[in-house]
């Protein structure tokens, strides 16, 4: 069965600062994706970015970075220089792509990220 | 607009009273999902269907009902309404060849 897990329940960080949301996940399957989801106050859920398990190349947008490490089973998204806009409920996800598992989503329970001015 | 469309956005229900959430998508998808979320809990899974006339149970389905009777509507009922069942609801659709998921808006139910 597929599991995510986010430990960190919440954290508040003063605006600038660099903040590190953690992810661990477990499955069985060799193919699979992993996503990151953003929940602002406003509730809707945003994409933030989808990596598969054979691109285990880090990745870089903007003041977002993503480390993908197989060996540990973690997905691990850094927000650089945070700023309150990025205050949200951010959700890690996977989804294992063979057809048996009908490409369910699994989320983490999210960690809420305040930042301060 | 191409996308998932959920309905009502906000609904209050009495104990015991039904309803039925609302959710249509234009893509084309099969694949379409109901989950819920519970604050600090993530989202679950209720039902899902892999196309029209086909649906089966998630994670946590008791007290809900689906059905697929068309590609583009899949609609999730609550027959009985309970407190528990005060949620925020969102539904979702896959595409195959994108690998990427589409979300509604979400529906936020009250059950007092």
């Amino acid at each position: 069965a597929q599991k995510v897990t986010q430990a960190q329940t919440e954290i508040s960080v003063v605006e600038k600062e660099d903040v590190t949301l953690d992810c661990v996940y477990e499955t069985r399957d060799t193919t699979y994706y992993l996503f990151w989801y953003k929940q602002p106050p406003s509730g809707e859920l945003v994409f933030l970015i989808r990596r598969n398990s054979f691109d285990e190349q880090n990745e870089i947008s903007g003041r977002y970075s993503w480390n993908f490490q197989k060996s540990t089973s973690s997905f691990n998204f850094t927000i650089t220089a945070s700023q309150v806009v990025d205050s949200a409920v951010y959700f890690c996800a996977l989804s294992e792509a063979s057809g048996g598992s009908n490409y369910k989503l699994t989320f983490g329970k999210g960690t809420l990220l305040t930042v301060n001015p | 607009n191409a996308g998932v469309t959920q309905t009502p956005k906000f609904r209050i229900l009495k104990i015991g009273q039904s309803m039925t959430l609302q959710c249509t998508q234009d893509m084309n998808h099969n694949y379409m999902y109901w989950y819920r979320q519970d604050p600090g809990m993530g989202l679950k899974l209720i039902y899902y269907s892999v196309g029209a006339g086909i649906t089966d149970k998630g994670e946590v389905p008791n007290g809900y009902n689906v059905s697929r009777s068309t590609t583009e509507d899949f609609p999730l009922r609550l027959e009985l309404a309970a407190p528990s069942q005060t949620s925020v609801y969102f539904c979702a659709s896959f595409n195959r060849v994108m690998y990427g998921y589409t979300f509604g808006s979400g529906t936020r139910l009250t059950v007092v």
